[in-house]
């Protein structure tokens, strides 16, 4: 079985531009999460689908949003980049979404720069 | 009260060595607590989880620690190697919650 797929794998882009972020979950998951990965904040929680409908979000400003579509593929956006918005943006894929009932897999990640 | 404290965050060991990694959380409607292994370029992979209702787990060399009155959770690597050499993260969560994640530890195997 393919594993989660993410694209691009690199991005740059500068500041105030926005941009598009693409995961392809491993086939028959319906849950996409999406997290944010930094050297001093971790790996945070942005939002998770489940069946095109968003079903939890973390705390994030509303420049961060997403959608997931009827294959389960999900894109998350960011607009008005800022710097601050430099990360790895993981993507993680589950059958059911629920923590602790079935296991998430991350895909490799997304790096963006914003210069 | 959702946050999940993990240190150290980096650990340098000799080749052999018991790497210990140490978890803390308040909320005590979580009842799930993976640990994750992260290689430089790739995504998390779960590695091994526990639940609250058992104290300890092995799978290999590696074993989680629970003491459910402390609100505390270790990870440690028996005979430690240099492809153990890695992030670890801690997370838990609250049924059918989402992940919270400590902040990982650089582990360092030194030949």
């Amino acid at each position: 079985k393919a594993g989660v797929t993410q694209t691009p794998r690199y991005l740059i882009k500068t500041r105030g531009q926005q941009v598009t972020l693409s995961c392809s979950p491993i086939s028959g998951h319906r849950s996409v999460s999406w997290y944010q990965q930094t050297p001093g904040q971790g790996l945070q929680f942005l939002f998770e689908y489940f069946s095109e409908t968003q079903r939890n979000k973390g705390n994030f400003p509303g420049r961060f949003s997403g959608r997931q579509f009827s294959n389960s593929r999900s894109e998350m956006n960011v607009s008005t980049l800022e710097l601050g918005d430099s990360a790895l943006y993981l993507c993680a894929s589950s059958i059911y979404g629920l923590a602790g009932l079935d296991t998430q897999y991350f895909g490799p990640g997304t790096r963006l720069t914003v210069l | 009260q959702q946050q999940v404290k993990q240190s150290p965050q980096s650990l340098i060991v000799q080749k052999g060595g018991i790497p210990i990694i140490n978890c803390a959380y308040e909320n005590t409607a979580f009842d799930y607590f993976p640990w994750y292994q992260q290689f430089p370029g790739k995504g998390p992979a779960l590695l091994i989880a526990i639940r609250p209702d058992v104290s300890e787990k092995k799978e290999g060399r590696f074993t989680i620690s629970f003491n459910k009155s402390a609100k505390q959770f270790s990870l440690h690597i028996m005979d430690s190697q240099p492809g153990d050499s890695a992030t670890y993260f801690c997370a838990a969560s609250s049924p059918g919650g989402k992940l919270i994640f400590g902040q990982g530890t650089e582990l360092s195997v030194k030949p």
